[in-house]
């Protein structure tokens, strides 16, 4: 199994251009989640799914929008970049109550 | 904000030496997790304690848990320099569906 795998690894991104980052997961896991990392700080929801269809938002939302097509699959579409969304973004997966499990991460640069 | 909150946000010792990172939660949960993070990397899985155990071990790693005061504990004895990471407490809520993480504490294991 591959896991949660994530692309691209890195992304320059000027203000206003949007963008989907990609996420998929081999694992047949209900659970798909998205995170952004900031220097220094923790991690911070930004939405999550847990089944094919469904999808909610977290605690920083704004700016991001995610769609959930197949079980496999949960990407993160920016909208109009901003520099405040310069990150680590992660995806993760877990198969409902349980261990979750990350992808790499995207390195993500709004200049 | 239902992120729950870490203490220490950093901590150094010499190797040898025992290792004790504090969480503190909210709400009534499912399950509270530990993850372990190095250099902003994906995150990694370490322990899961559900909310009717209150104790729980795994190798040199131990976690308490005392749903009475929302807090969790992750012990690690006898630290290596390869235990140097940041590490993350995440908590499951109950009817909330998705894992919220703290803050993290920043361990430095001083050879």
């Amino acid at each position: 199994n591959a896991g949660v795998t994530q692309t691209p690894k890195f992304q320059v991104l000027k203000t206003g251009q949007s963008m989907t980052l990609q996420c998929a997961q081999d694992m047949n896991h209900e659970y798909m989640s998205w995170y952004r990392q900031d220097p220094g700080m923790g991690l911070r929801l930004i939405h999550y799914s847990v089944g094919a269809g469904i999808t909610d938002q977290g605690e920083v939302p704004n700016g991001y929008n995610v769609s959930r097509s197949t079980t496999e699959d949960f990407p993160l579409r920016l909208l109009s970049a901003a520099p405040s969304q310069t990150s680590v973004y992660f995806c993760a997966s877990r198969p409902g109550v349980g261990t979750q499990y990350f992808g790499p991460g995207t390195r993500l640069l709004v200049l | 904000s239902q992120q729950g909150e870490e203490d220490p946000q950093a901590l150094s010792i010499q190797e040898g030496e025992n290792a004790t990172m504090n969480c503190s939660y909210k709400t009534s949960i499912n399950n509270l997790q530990w993850y372990r993070q190095n250099s902003g990397r994906g995150l990694v899985h370490l322990i899961l304690i559900r909310s009717n155990e209150r104790e729980k071990h795994s190798g040199r790693l131990r976690v308490t848990l005392d749903t009475s005061k929302k807090s969790s504990s992750l012990l690690i004895t006898a630290s290596r320099a390869a235990d140097t990471a940041s590490y993350f407490c995440a908590t499951d809520y109950q009817g909330a569906q998705k894992l919220v993480f703290g803050q993290g504490t920043r361990l430095t294991i001083n050879p």
